[in-house]
């Protein structure tokens, strides 16, 4: 079945430190990837998303994600945690015309 | 630009009571999606449709959900009768057309709750 892993219900980074949150697909072509950010009673927004064109996709709020086929991986990062970066993240890839969402990452962001 | 809008924010009701969810996507996007987001889950497509027709119904449960999108608009979203698992958050998102790298704009939803 296609699916969207991700790795880690909770991450927790210092302020400043790196954010890394993982994101695993199953897909044998090249997909349509997504990230969306999701602040406490609010809807989802788009971070970035990767349409086959450059490898490494340059978001907004200063994340950026690298698609790696070899590894089916998307991870998201960005190099210097805010306290305002705290939210859920959820990795997303089409299938079939579909947006399939991953569990989501919860980011909390230590003073 | 206006974002998505939904109504209401939240809604409490008992189980076997009917509720009803309304959605008005941005002015101009063709294709309107409603999505499940249970608690710890990521959100679940339940319908989309293309202007007033429905492009993809197939993880809508139809003996008891229904929508409907009359004037290629806004859009209802309708539970009758809700069940204690039907708790979640009710995403409505649109998107100007239905292609894969189109980007889906979502509204803040509503948060129900089954007693």
């Amino acid at each position: 079945a296609q699916s969207v892993t991700q790795l880690g219900s909770h991450v927790s980074v210092s302020e400043g430190a790196l954010v890394l949150l993982r994101c695993n697909y199953s897909s044998s072509v090249p997909p349509y990837l997504f990230w969306y950010v999701q602040y406490p009673n609010q809807g989802l927004q788009l971070l970035l998303k990767y349409t086959s064109a450059a490898t490494l996709v340059k978001g907004i709020n200063g994340f950026e994600a690298e698609f790696k086929k070899s590894e089916t991986s998307f991870h998201l990062t960005k190099p210097s945690a805010h306290m305002s970066d705290a939210a859920e993240y959820f990795c997303a890839v089409i299938y079939g015309n579909k947006l399939v969402f991953g569990a989501g990452t919860i980011l909390r962001v230590k003073s | 630009e206006a974002g998505v809008a939904q109504s209401p924010r939240y809604k409490i009701i008992e189980k076997r009571q009917s509720v009803a969810f309304w959605c008005n996507p941005i002015s101009g996007h063709a294709t309107l999606y409603w999505y499940q987001q249970i608690l710890g889950q990521g959100p679940k497509l339940l319908i989309q449709f293309q202007n007033n027709g429905v492009v993809d119904d197939s993880q809508l449960p139809k003996d008891r959900f229904s929508a409907e999108r009359l004037k290629g608009v806004d859009s209802t979203l309708k539970i009758q009768p809700a069940k204690l698992e039907d708790s979640a958050v009710y995403l409505c998102a649109s998107s100007i057309n239905s292609g894969p790298q189109e980007t889906q704009y979502f509204g803040p939803g509503t948060r129900l709750l089954v007693l």
